[in-house]
């Protein structure tokens, strides 16, 4: 079946610029969850879902960062006022529980100028 | 805190030759261990995983034990192919704490024919 899928692949922003990241998860997926990779870095925990609600946020940086999954099953990363600092790239897995192996997407890789 | 370390990178071996690639990891409760690999330009793909002392993961003729008397988890491969070239990343889950990965810093392997 279908994979993890993020969209965009790529996003170049201007700094101060508000942007939103989209992750659709492997169908039937209850657990959600969102990591950030720097060049040369293992990916660091941002915040997981376990259906609609946000079961951990605590590697979210600011508040400028939000994350949302409505229906328990697409999710949007939201990103405020970004800074070029948050160039990275963004990536989403998902899992069948929260105690199952995680599968991820492509990744977003987002650019601010 | 629970960490993961990784040998660094770059590792270049030649085709057929054995590879290990060093993890040790720092956890107050009772993890999971995961390899996870990188190829060029995609995205991260479970490679193998362990979910408790003296577990084996192997795949693709990958494998790694979980060894809790010396908190190690390392990679290994009787002979690698020029196609194993990518980056891996040791990382643990630890329930107590949640869903969420963390991950080592990543190896480069690089395989010359």
């Amino acid at each position: 079946g279908a994979g993890v899928s993020q969209t965009p692949s790529n996003k170049v922003t201007e700094k101060g610029k508000y942007v939103e990241l989209r992750c659709d998860p492997i169908s039937g997926h209850t657990a959600l969850y969102w990591y950030r990779q720097s060049l040369g870095q293992g990916p660091e925990f941002l915040i997981y879902f376990q259906g609609t609600g946000a079961a951990d946020d605590s590697g979210l940086p600011n508040d400028r960062f939000f994350a949302v999954r409505p229906e328990g099953s697409v999710s949007t990363l939201k990103i405020q006022r970004t800074e070029r600092g948050d160039s990275a790239v963004y990536l989403c897995a998902s899992s069948s529980t929260t105690a199952a192996s995680q599968y991820f997407g492509p990744g977003t890789r987002l650019t601010v100028t | 805190g629970n960490s993961v370390t990784q040998m660094e990178g770059p590792v270049t071996l030649s085709e057929e030759a054995f590879l290990t690639i060093n993890c040790t990891y720092t956890a107050t409760g009772y993890p999971s261990l995961f390899w996870y690999v990188q190829y060029p330009g995609e995205g991260l793909q479970l490679l193998l995983k362990a979910t408790k002392a003296d577990d084996k993961g192997s795949n693709k003729g990958f494998e790694a034990t979980y060894r809790k008397e010396t908190t190690s988890f390392h990679l290994e491969k009787g002979s690698v192919q020029v196609s194993d070239s990518a980056v891996y990343f040791c990382a643990l889950l630890d329930y107590n704490q949640g869903g969420k990965l963390i991950f080592g810093q990543g190896t480069e392997l690089s395989v010359k024919p």
